[in-house]
């Protein structure tokens, strides 16, 4: 059976750091591009970051870029996600999610989510 | 950025009756390959959202044959054929054609 699970989630001050990981199971993960889309309670859904299945195409939201870090190990069926100098605006539910390809195409698949929240 | 409209942005359907959708965006959608990279998605209550509709029209693994995506370009259309009231939920729908992907606002669709 197919999972995501995201972990490393919780309370954090603002201009610290935190480090999610999405552990992937029951598929090749090194064939698929994965996903980070956020949710603010009770608001829509935001794309975050996306990494291609070799590593080779990372993107950001103009909101995460130059604080925010995606990265992946295939040899260990996991994505992460480094959020430094974090804000108050970053609080969301994280989620972790497949693509149905190596590119960027759609999120076939996500994971349960993880809560972050920011706050002093 | 590409920016994604939907309309209308509530819905409320009678139970057995069709439902339809509307997403547009700002750039066209199609690829060289032939696909528009556009995708809906359905987020019920208290649940990760989930891939309804893929590449503008392709139903996803799962779905009920009562969803169906149509449209290219900028003009996009996601239709139940009948609702059912575990259709209930935001309907999001979203462009991969290029980065940072984006989402439409959403469409809340509740039963009457």
């Amino acid at each position: 059976e197919m999972q995501l699970v995201e972990s490393g989630g919780g309370l954090v001050q603002p201009g610290r750091s935190l480090r999610l990981s999405c552990t992937a199971s029951g598929f090749p993960f090194e064939d698929y591009a994965m996903h980070w889309v956020r949710q603010i309670p009770g608001a829509g859904l935001e794309w975050v970051s996306g990494i291609s299945w070799n590593s080779v195409r990372m993107d950001y939201a103009a909101s995460v870029r130059g604080r925010f870090t995606i990265s992946r190990d295939n040899a260990n069926n996991s994505l992460y996600l480094q959020m430094n100098n974090l804000r108050i605006e970053d609080t969301a539910l994280y989620y972790c999610a497949k693509d149905m390809s190596g590119g960027f195409a759609a999120a076939e698949n996500w994971g349960q989510g993880i809560l972050v929240m920011v706050s002093s | 950025d590409i920016v994604m409209t939907q309309s209308p942005l509530s819905l409320s359907v009678t139970p057995g009756e069709p439902a339809s959708i509307s997403c547009r965006s700002n750039q066209s959608l199609l690829r060289s390959n032939g696909y528009n990279y556009l995708d809906w998605y359905l987020q019920k209550p208290g649940q990760s959202p989930q891939l309804l509709i893929y590449l503008g029209s392709h139903r996803a693994s799962g779905v009920p044959d009562r969803f169906s995506g149509s449209g290219s370009g900028t003009d996009f259309t996601l239709k139940i054929s009948r609702v059912e009231a575990e259709d209930v939920g935001f309907y999001y729908c979203m462009q991969a054609l290029q980065t940072p992907v984006t989402f439409g606002p959403g469409t809340k669709v509740d039963i009457k």
